[in-house]
């Protein structure tokens, strides 16, 4: 089946304390990105990339990381998470004929 | 202003009834539209693609309109499983799959 799994879906964490949400696509799509959803103001883009060792930031990048070492993960680090990176977190991968953006269930984290 | 902007309702409409949302975007260049459907705290779906002659896929409808830089779409004879949120959403120019997301517009039909 072809989808876009995230991990943890879930997460609870502290501030200051390094965390990792994965993603991995297995539709072999060359472009994946990042977005958070926030109430009122949709989803923001935040780190994208193009292929394998290519990345870029998007609108909000502040705060956040990413890796594109293999073409099916993309991986959001946030070194140091602080309250105001409380959100929905969606990955998104799509190939380049279709555009159509593949999303994964999503990762709800809140930082306390 | 920003770049995809959309009415963000909540739209509450009885089953059967027509319904149309609109959005503006801001960039003149961008070249591909789309509507997205989301469920609430589910992922975005793609529902339709948005085509410069417009398009029709059963009871929805979607018009794009360049020189005023706006996308609408229609939803006839409203279904209860329509009730959703719809994303606009908008390529950046020169990336294609660099899209801009609207806010979305909240729908909900009721009996």
């Amino acid at each position: 089946e072809a989808q876009v799994t995230q991990n943890p879906r879930y997460l609870i964490t502290v501030t200051g304390k390094k965390l990792t949400v994965t993603c991995s696509q297995n539709m072999n799509h060359e472009y994946m990105s990042w977005y958070r959803q926030d109430p009122g103001l949709g989803l923001r883009q935040i780190y994208y990339s193009m292929n394998v060792e290519v990345t870029d930031k998007g609108d909000v990048p502040e705060g956040y990381k990413v890796s594109r070492k293999e073409k099916r993960n993309f991986p959001l680090i946030l070194e140091s998470p602080s309250p105001n990176q409380t959100s929905l977190y969606f990955c998104a991968s799509s190939d380049y004929r279709s555009y159509e953006q593949f999303f994964g269930p999503g990762t709800r984290l809140t930082v306390l | 202003r920003k770049e995809v902007e959309q009415d963000p309702g909540p739209f509450n409409v009885p089953e059967g009834a027509t319904v149309a949302f609109n959005c503006t975007y801001s960039n003149s260049a961008s070249q591909s539209f789309f509507w997205y459907r989301q469920d609430c705290r589910k992922e975005p779906k793609l529902l339709m693609s948005v085509y410069s002659s417009g398009n029709e896929d059963g009871r929805f409808t979607a018009q794009l309109n360049r020189a005023s830089q706006y996308i609408s779409l229609l939803i006839r004879d409203s279904k209860l499983s329509d009730s959703a949120t719809y994303l606009c959403v908008v390529n950046q120019p020169g990336n294609n799959n660099d899209m801009r997301f609207g806010a979305g517009t909240r729908l909900t039909v009721k009996p």
